[in-house]
């Protein structure tokens, strides 16, 4: 079956801790992107790929890293987590920029 | 001025009305736009693309994209109480960012 797979679903934390939210594709796309999403404020792209070892930032990047060293990965790093940086996160991908996007099933991120 | 606004709502129609949901843009260049569907707690998924001025219809949904006048709307006929959800526009292209959704509630 050809999904995005993000893990884990849940998360909670502590500040200063770090951790990944690891996501995996398995259709082959070029394109991976990484949102956060909290009320009143929609989707917000924190980091983007357009290809293996090529990473770009979104909108919202400060606070967190990315790697793509494989096409079907996308790992998401916050190396040093704060709370506000609680918030629901999807990963998506698609065969190229801009177009239509798959996403994962979400993880909800709580830093205390 | 953002890239893409949306008007966030709530949005609350009857069961059975038309719900009209709105989305401007500020590139000019933008050609073709989605249109995803949003359910509480749960991922965005695709419902509707256009990519020329005029109207698309599918189903109870029709977009309608206005080229010179920067916006895209989705219409929903007949609307019903599983329609209630988060509604997101993004322009085609790049790096693919969305407005911040419109909040639609549709009461049986």
């Amino acid at each position: 079956e050809a999904q995005v797979t993000q893990n884990p679903r849940y998360l909670i934390t502590v500040t200063g801790k770090k951790l990944t939210v690891t996501c995996s594709q398995n259709m082959n796309h070029e394109y991976m992107s990484w949102y956060r999403q909290d009320p009143g404020l929609g989707l917000r792209q924190i980091y983007y790929s357009m290809n293996v070892e090529v990473t770009d930032k979104g909108d919202v990047p400060e606070g967190y890293k990315v790697s793509r060293k494989e096409k079907r990965n996308f790992p998401l790093i916050l190396e040093s987590p704060s709370p506000n940086q609680t918030s629901l996160y999807f990963c998506a991908s698609s065969l190229q920029g801009g177009e239509k996007l798959f996403f994962g099933s979400g993880t909800q991120l709580s830093v205390l | 001025q953002k890239e893409v606004e949306q008007n966030s709502g709530p949005l609350s129609v009857p069961e059975g009305a038309i719900a009209s949901l709105n989305c401007t843009y500020s590139d000019r260049g933008s050609q073709s736009f989605f249109w995803y569907r949003q359910y509480s707690g749960k991922s965005p998924e695709l419902i509707m693309f256009i990519y020329s001025n005029g109207d698309k219809e599918d189903g109870r949904f029709t977009a309608q994209l206005n080229k010179a006048s920067q916006y895209v709307s989705l219409l929903i006929r007949d609307s019903q109480p599983s329609d209630s959800a988060t509604y997101l526009c993004a322009p085609q292209g790049g790096k693919l960012i969305f407005g911040q959704g419109t909040e639609l509630s549709v009461k049986p």
